[in-house]
């Protein structure tokens, strides 16, 4: 069974710090790897897609993917209130369905 | 910018009867697919089309189906529904395999 997996937290870090959320994954073979934000009874929305090792930036947002390892993780500067949501971390193969893993929840405390 | 509708954001129906849960997506994503949320079990793949008429099962399809007779459209039937069907239902869309998924507003679904 190919599995995502992340801490379900909360994780509560203050405004103004750096959130790091982390994924691992079981699948050796996977490829494309993602990260979504979700805000209570909303549906999920894409943050950042990585495919290749190492860092890719996007504005406050930082995607870093080891492969070899086989984790993912996502990094947000400057937290902000508004980035509370739970994050989920999904990772894809080479065929057409992609794994999501539980989510991790974020608290930016004000 | 894409857009996924889903027909209803709140439904309550009775056990045993059936139900459809409509999605339209208008960007001509090859793919479409249908999860089910629930606390703590993360988003499960129900069932995934590739193109026309072509369904997949996912990792739950047992107590559903789906019909895809065009291409914006894809549609997941509860047979009969049961009150452990009662969960947040999310479509979403991608223009190709590995790629991104966008996901519609999802319909909370109360079985009674």
């Amino acid at each position: 069974q190919k599995e995502v997996e992340q801490n379900s937290g909360p994780l509560s870090v203050p405004e103004g710090a750096i959130a790091s959320l982390n994924c691992t994954y079981s699948d050796r073979g996977s490829q494309s790897f993602f990260w979504y934000r979700q805000y209570s009874g909303k549906s999920p929305e894409l943050i950042m897609s990585i495919y290749s090792n190492g860092d890719k930036e996007d504005g406050r947002f930082t995607a870093q993917l080891n492969k070899a390892s086989q984790y993912v993780s996502l990094l947000i500067r400057d937290s902000q209130p508004s980035d509370s949501a739970t994050y989920l971390c999904a990772v894809s193969g080479g065929g057409f369905k992609t794994i999501f893993g539980a989510g991790t929840r974020l608290f930016v405390k004000a | 910018d894409v857009k996924v509708t889903q027909s209803s954001r709140y439904l309550v129906k009775r056990t045993g009867e059936k139900v459809f849960l409509e999605c339209v997506q208008d960007m001509d994503h090859e793919n479409m697919f249908w999860y089910r949320q629930d606390p703590g079990l993360g988003l499960r793949l129900i069932y995934f089309s590739y193109d026309v008429k072509m369904k997949e099962k996912g990792d739950i399809p047992e107590g559903y189906s789906v019909s895809r007779e065009k291409k914006e459209r894809f549609s997941l039937i509860l047979e009969s529904a049961s009150t452990n069907q009662t969960s947040m239902y999310l479509c979403a869309s991608s223009p190709s395999r590995r790629e991104t998924q966008y996901f519609g507003p999802g319909t909370r679904l109360l079985v009674l």
